[in-house]
């Protein structure tokens, strides 16, 4: 039974390009969620998609958008891409209830902006 | 605002050794309580998690955690520390209002001489 799977594991992207990360939530969830956690921090709620929807955002710019598929797998975009914007990016799938107390992470795409 | 603290940037034990890092949370309600560990390079497991009920919470790998209202702590314990635990330590909360969520504390990095 595979876990949450993103894809890629890295990559580096130049200042004001667009990035597309990619989420597979365990099987049986339906709910994904990203998180940003920049060096040294703790992750950092972006948003969370439930039937195809965007149910909750954190404090994050416009620039980070997000889709959710029928098959409820997920994509992160990033627009304008900063310096800062580099860091690890996590997905989280859960159940029904979207609930923190039920999710599985991914190990996160490591994003490098040059 | 809610947040959560982890006063301990870095933590040094030798092997054997017992643990403890520490957490605080600033939140008007008591929020569900979570400590995870991550790896390098990994995404995060989840290592134990407090809703309700009794205020010392089993885990695993071990791993022990005591909820104390009145000072808004959920410190983490461990009675013997093996070489693997070396890892990064964090704590979060998830507001009962708002579960969807976690708010990370910016984490611990655990070192075991042997």
């Amino acid at each position: 039974d595979a876990g949450v799977t993103q894809s890629p594991t890295h990559l580096i992207k130049t200042r004001g390009q667009q990035v597309t990360l990619r989420c597979s939530p365990k099987s049986g969830h339906d709910t994904v969620s990203w998180y940003q956690q920049a060096l040294g921090q703790g992750p950092q709620f972006i948003f969370q998609y439930y039937e195809e929807e965007e149910r909750q955002r954190g404090n994050f710019p416009d620039r980070f958008s997000g889709h959710q598929f029928p098959n409820y797998s997920s994509e992160l975009n990033v627009n304008a891409l900063l310096l800062g914007d580099s860091a690890l990016y996590l997905c989280a799938s859960s159940g029904r209830t979207g609930g923190a107390a039920g999710y599985t992470f991914g190990s996160g795409t490591r994003l490098t902006v040059v | 605002a809610q947040s959560v603290t982890q006063p301990d940037i870095h933590i040094t034990v030798s092997e054997g050794a017992s643990l403890e890092l520490r957490c605080n949370y600033s939140y008007g309600a008591t929020p569900y309580l979570f400590w995870y560990v991550q790896s390098p390079g990994q995404g995060l497991q989840l290592l134990l998690k407090y809703f309700s009920g009794d205020t010392l919470v089993q885990g695993i790998k071990g791993f022990e955690a005591e909820f104390k209202r009145s000072q808004s702590s959920f410190n983490l314990r461990k009675p013997s520390v093996h070489w693997s635990d070396a890892a990064e330590y964090f704590c979060a909360v998830a507001p009962m209002d708002s579960s969807y969520k976690l708010i990370f504390g910016s984490g611990t990095r655990l070192l075991v001489r042997p």
